[in-house]
């Protein structure tokens, strides 16, 4: 079976822009999160959704948005990045919205220049 | 504020001396305690979930143990590919309607042949 796939792997952006992320959760698995991970620190929860809803939101600014699709992939967008949205971008997929074992991909590192 | 300290930030050992990482953590109730290890450029990986005090969990040369303030990842006879992050992670009641983790910032271990 396939794991969590992130794309892009890679992106560089320059200050003002937007960027648009995408993953697709394990098949079966109804809950997608986002994580964000600056160098050297622990992931930072962003988003959870379940069943196509916003289940929770962590303490980042309304620039970063996302969303479900019917068929359990996602999209973070963030809109006018700051160089300290530069960050790998990491989401995880699992069965239920109140499961901890979380099944990660393997991220978007983000470059804001 | 909930809160996930580990320590220490980085460990280096030589083949086959065992140590432990340590994760303190302040929350309002614990609902439930991750480890994850992470390698570079990649996503964590799951490794064990504790609920209660008292509880154990082995995987290899890895045991984690839980108690009322803190959790401990023992490394017995670690081995080079030991070598990785690894990431502690609690889950709170009281979150909302998420099941979001929050991580403390890691120990690196670095294992030498």
């Amino acid at each position: 079976d396939a794991g969590v796939t992130q794309s892009p792997t890679h992106l560089i952006k320059t200050r003002g822009q937007q960027v648009t992320l995408r993953c697709s959760p394990i098949s079966g698995h109804k809950s997608v999160s986002w994580y964000q991970q600056v160098l050297g620190q622990g992931p930072q929860f962003i988003f959870q959704y379940y069943e196509k809803e916003e289940r929770g939101r962590g303490n980042f600014p309304d620039r970063f948005s996302a969303r479900q699709f019917p068929n359990y992939s996602s999209e973070l967008n963030v809109n006018a990045l700051l160089l300290g949205d530069s960050a790998l971008y990491l989401c995880a997929s699992s069965l239920g919205p109140f499961t901890g074992e979380l099944f990660f991909g393997e991220g978007s590192r983000l470059t804001v220049l | 504020e909930d809160q996930v300290t580990q320590s220490p930030e980085a460990l280096r050992l030589q083949e086959g001396e065992s140590s432990s990482l340590n994760c303190s953590y302040t929350v309002s109730g614990l609902r439930g305690l991750f480890w994850y290890r992470q390698d570079p450029g990649k996503g964590p990986e799951f490794l064990f979930t504790l609920y209660s005090a008292g509880e154990e969990k082995e995987k290899e040369r890895l045991k984690a143990t839980l108690t009322k303030k803190e959790s401990f990842l023992h490394i017995t006879a670690p081995k080079p590919e030991d070598s990785a992050t690894y990431l502690c992670a609690v889950q709170v009641y009281g979150s909302g309607n998420t099941g979001k983790l929050i991580f403390g910032q890691g120990t690196t271990l670095q294992v030498k042949p």
